[in-house]
């Protein structure tokens, strides 16, 4: 098993350009979810997801869109990079009715200038 | 909207040496976490806590959750070098599907 993995690793962007950050886990977990991680402010939820074909916002939602196509997929869009997205990007995933903790990927550092 | 709080926010302790990290949050909760996260890596799972009185323990670490009170402590014991890192407290809200609510941190400096 690979669990979650992230792609890629890092990405420098300049303001408005778009792209899209990879998330795929291989453990058929049910929930996945988008955190972004700034300093002195812990994770914050972006978006997340119970199932394929249903996502849902999460406390920071603007300027980014998700879809959950399949079960093991988890795209995050960056519409039009803005400085204030430049963060380090997790990805995490959880079965569902499980007691074990999330599992987080590897993380994209982001960087918009 | 829930609210979790972490203190101490910076901890620099000698090795050898016990203390406690609190985690406060503002809802009831399914369940809270704790995640270890070494400088430029990701998130480890430490402990999982479901139920009020839940308490887990790992080599120095020892995890606790009382939730009338609403607050869970992270015990460290007779600290060493290798547990320095930042220590997360999370609590899930599954009122609609899973979603994680995170401390600030807590960043633990254990000095020899």
């Amino acid at each position: 098993n690979a669990g979650v993995t992230q792609t890629p690793k890092f990405q420098v962007l300049k303001t408005g350009q778009s792209m899209t950050l990879q998330c795929a886990q291989d453990m058929n977990h049910e929930y996945m979810s988008w955190y972004r991680q700034d300093p002195g402010m812990g994770l914050r939820l972006i978006h997340y997801s119970v199932g394929a074909g249903i996502t849902d916002q999460g406390e920071v939602p603007n300027g980014y869109n998700v879809s959950r196509s399949t079960t093991e997929d988890f795209p995050l869009r960056l519409l039009s990079a803005a400085p204030s997205q430049t963060s380090v990007y997790f990805c995490a995933s959880l079965q569902k009715g499980t007691t074990y903790g999330y599992t987080f990927g590897s993380g994209t550092r982001l960087t918009v200038v | 909207e829930l609210k979790v709080e972490q203190n101490p926010l910076f901890l620099s302790m000698q090795e050898g040496k016990n203390y406690t990290i609190y985690c406060n949050y503002s809802t009831t909760s399914d369940r809270l976490y704790w995640y270890r996260q070494d400088p430029g890596k990701s998130l480890e799972s430490l402990f999982v806590l479901l139920s009020n009185g839940a308490v887990k323990q790992e080599g120095r670490l020892m995890a606790s959750l009382d939730t009338k009170a609403r607050l869970s402590t992270l015990h460290i014991t007779a600290a060493v070098h290798d547990l320095s890192a930042t220590y997360f407290c999370a609590v899930d809200d599954f009122t609609s599907g899973s979603r994680l609510t995170f401390g600030e941190g807590t960043q633990l400096t254990v000095n020899p």
